[in-house]
């Protein structure tokens, strides 16, 4: 079966660029989840989508940060005019629902931005 | 803060021996995770267990919680080569749970 994919796999961008990442979360799952993780870092937690509610976006770093989710089917990071500290590798999970932290979260391969 | 903290940062093992790390945290919790990172397959949910759970099982390893200490540990036994990679513990509360926060994890290496 599918699980989440994220494009493209790696990005190599201009400082004052704007880059576009995509994430297919698993069919049937509600719930999509952007993160960041810096080199030999954790994850830093972006921002969250659940069905139709309200994402919750209190995550994201800066307003050049911003995130789309269509549905219940493919969302898009878009960060503008890219900075050196953006370069991190941009991972998507997506689960069943988000019910209180007991949802397994399945996540993709990650984008590896590099901003030079 | 609801990060966790992993501790030994690294940790080098024979393969078959056991692995030992440990997961602090701050904050009171509903549950907490471990996830596994390693460059082939990604990151990877290993096992969940609840605040009202002391230890659980699944396969190789061994989860312990202790919330009067905010720890847990993950055991890993008998080890092998495949097991290596970055561990991290993801505590999660029941407001916002469904953020995972992880700390810088522990790396294990298993030698052949």
């Amino acid at each position: 079966g599918a699980g989440v994919s994220q494009s493209p796999s790696n990005k190599v961008t201009e400082k004052g660029k704007d880059v576009e990442l995509r994430c297919d979360p698993i069919s049937g799952h509600t719930a999509l989840y952007w993160y960041r993780q810096r080199l030999g870092q954790g994850l830093e937690f972006l921002i969250y989508f659940q069905g139709n509610s309200a994402p919750d976006k209190s995550g994201l770093p800066s307003d050049r940060f911003s995130a789309e989710r269509t549905g219940e089917s493919v969302s898009t990071l878009t960060i503008q005019r890219t900075q050196q500290e953006d370069s991190a590798v941009y991972l998507c999970a997506s689960s069943l629902r988000a019910s209180g932290g007991q949802e397994t979260q399945y996540f993709g391969p990650g984008t590896r931005l590099l901003v030079l | 803060s609801q990060q966790g903290e992993e501790d030994p940062q690294a940790l080098s093992i024979q393969e078959g021996e056991n692995a030992t790390m440990n997961c602090s945290y701050k904050t009171s919790i509903n549950n907490l995770q471990w996830y596994r990172q390693n460059s082939g397959r990604g990151l990877v949910h290993l096992i969940l267990i609840r605040s009202n759970e002391r230890e659980k099982h699944s396969g190789r390893l061994r989860v312990t919680l202790d919330t009067s200490k905010k720890s847990s540990s993950l055991l890993i036994t008998a080890s092998r080569a495949a097991d290596t990679a970055s561990y991290f513990c993801a505590p999660a509360r029941g407001d916002s749970s469904y953020k995972l926060i992880f700390g810088s994890g522990t790396r294990l290496l298993v030698r052949p």
